[in-house]
């Protein structure tokens, strides 16, 4: 089925551990967005990407790395995991500038 | 910069009554704007948008909101509510920044719903 895949959809690891998000879309979005979702702060954008190897920072970037080698995947890594970083974490796209954002069903990461 | 204020994190509602959601927003450029729904363990859902034109903009199940320039808001209504509304709502306002519309989300309104 078309649409925006994230996976896994529980993780649960080890402070210090490297971990990568999964974000597969079908729909050939332009563009692709990472944000976290944690309680009492609603969605904050962590990264964004306009296009095929082209990506800049949103409001939480520190401590991540995403790449953008082909359009429809937008990984998302924790180089050393730290429980600040726990959260659930969505994958959005959309087409263009104004539309609106298609999301993913988010993945939730617990790091111990 | 663009802000987003949710006035109310959750909102215990029986049902069939009327609801407001509220939701007021900073901006020194035309926006767009949106509401957002979460059921549990899913993503968000579009409700409905404003991109220009009509100030009263209809979205899915029966939801309602109206842009108020003058009063910088966005308050979400419904006349009835259903068992089945009980999710999170977010407002989210769309403005150019950095050369690419930022989508910034308020922190979410939890609408429960009771018999």
């Amino acid at each position: 089925d078309a649409g925006i895949t994230q996976s896994p959809r529980y993780k649960i690891t080890e402070t210090g551990r490297q971990v990568t998000l999964m974000c597969h879309q079908t729909w050939s979005h332009s563009y692709m967005f990472w944000y976290r979702q944690d309680l009492g702060h609603g969605l904050r954008l962590i990264y964004y990407s306009a296009a095929a190897d082209i990506t800049d920072k949103g409001e939480v970037p520190d401590g991540y790395v995403v790449s953008r080698s082909k359009t429809e995947n937008f990984p998302l890594t924790l180089e050393s995991a730290t429980r600040s970083q726990t959260s659930v974490y969505f994958c959005a796209s959309r087409v263009e500038g104004d539309s609106p954002l298609h999301f993913g069903n988010g993945t939730r990461l617990t790091v111990t | 910069a663009q802000s987003v204020t949710q006035l109310d994190s959750q909102v215990p509602v029986f049902e069939e009554a009327p609801v407001e959601l509220r939701c007021n927003y900073s901006s020194s450029v035309s926006v767009y704007l949106f509401w957002y729904v979460q059921y549990p363990n899913q993503g968000l859902q579009l409700l409905l948008k404003y991109l220009s034109g009509s100030t009263l903009v209809k979205g899915i199940n029966g939801f309602e909101a109206e842009f108020n320039k003058s009063q910088t808001s966005f308050h979400l209504r419904k006349p009835s509510v259903h068992i089945s509304d009980t999710a999170e709502y977010f407002c989210a306002v769309s403005a150019l920044s950095g050369g690419y519309n930022k989508l910034i989300f308020g922190a979410g309104t939890r609408l429960a719903v009771h018999p």
